[in-house]
């Protein structure tokens, strides 16, 4: 069946740093990926997506690509900041498995950006 | 736009006891729901996918009559924990998915439910 792989944390940093956690995935069809984040004490929220091979998805400076050959979805970000501290989880969505909707999640990442 | 909310955020009850969690899309129509459980060590757990109007999909492993899902109307998804026993205590997720939305799920902040 699908599934996602993440890197195991935690991740600590210190501030500016370059930041990446690994994804990848298998999946039988065609999935949507996903980066959802967890800042203390929130719930999760989308963070970027990719829905097809090749798309880069981006949002407050972190940046991730759909790359269909090696099966991964890496998430990067060239300087991170105390405030990005928080729990990143990755996720497929496979619209050929039966549920185009059920998200398929990887087991988080905590990330701890020290000033 | 697109908030989920969760009612009550912290619940404490005894063993036996029985929990209504609340979900409520506030801004927009979900016609799919989700509930999660939420490990210790971060892990996402799928329990069931829920409907408008029909009946719960519940995953493998999830008892439907120990966990019961009711999604009355487009905005409003409520999770039973029947006779509750302290290994149910959990961080218990809602999730929606917008009507004519694109696979993006939008969470509610979580419940915390403790059973004593």
């Amino acid at each position: 069946g699908d599934s996602v792989t993440q890197m195991e944390g935690p991740v600590t940093l210190s501030e500016e740093a370059f930041l990446t956690i690994n994804c990848t995935y298998t999946a039988t069809g065609y999935p949507s990926l996903f980066w959802y984040v967890q800042y203390p004490g929130e719930g999760l929220q989308l963070l970027l997506k990719a829905t097809k091979a090749d798309d880069k998805g981006s949002n407050k400076g972190f940046e991730a690509t759909y790359r269909k050959e090696t099966t991964s979805f890496h998430l990067e970000k060239g300087s991170v900041q105390v405030s990005d501290s928080a729990v990143y989880f990755c996720a497929l969505s496979d619209r050929y498995a039966g549920n185009n909707r059920k998200l398929i999640w990887g087991l988080g990442t905590s990330l701890a950006v020290n000033p | 736009g697109a908030v989920v909310s969760q009612h009550p955020s912290r619940v404490i009850c005894k063993s036996g006891t029985s929990v209504k969690i609340e979900c409520r899309s506030l801004d927009f129509q979900a016609t799919t729901m989700f509930w999660y459980r939420q490990f210790p060590k971060q892990s996402l757990m799928l329990m069931a996918t829920s409907n408008e109007g029909s009946k719960a999909t519940y995953e493998q492993g999830v008892e439907k009559d120990k966990f019961l899902i009711n999604h009355a109307s487009l905005t409003l998804s409520t999770l039973t924990v029947t006779s509750a026993h302290p290994e149910d205590s959990s961080f218990y997720i809602c999730s929606a998915d917008r009507a004519g939305g694109h696979n993006e799920q939008f969470f509610g902040p979580g419940t915390r439910l403790t059973v004593l």
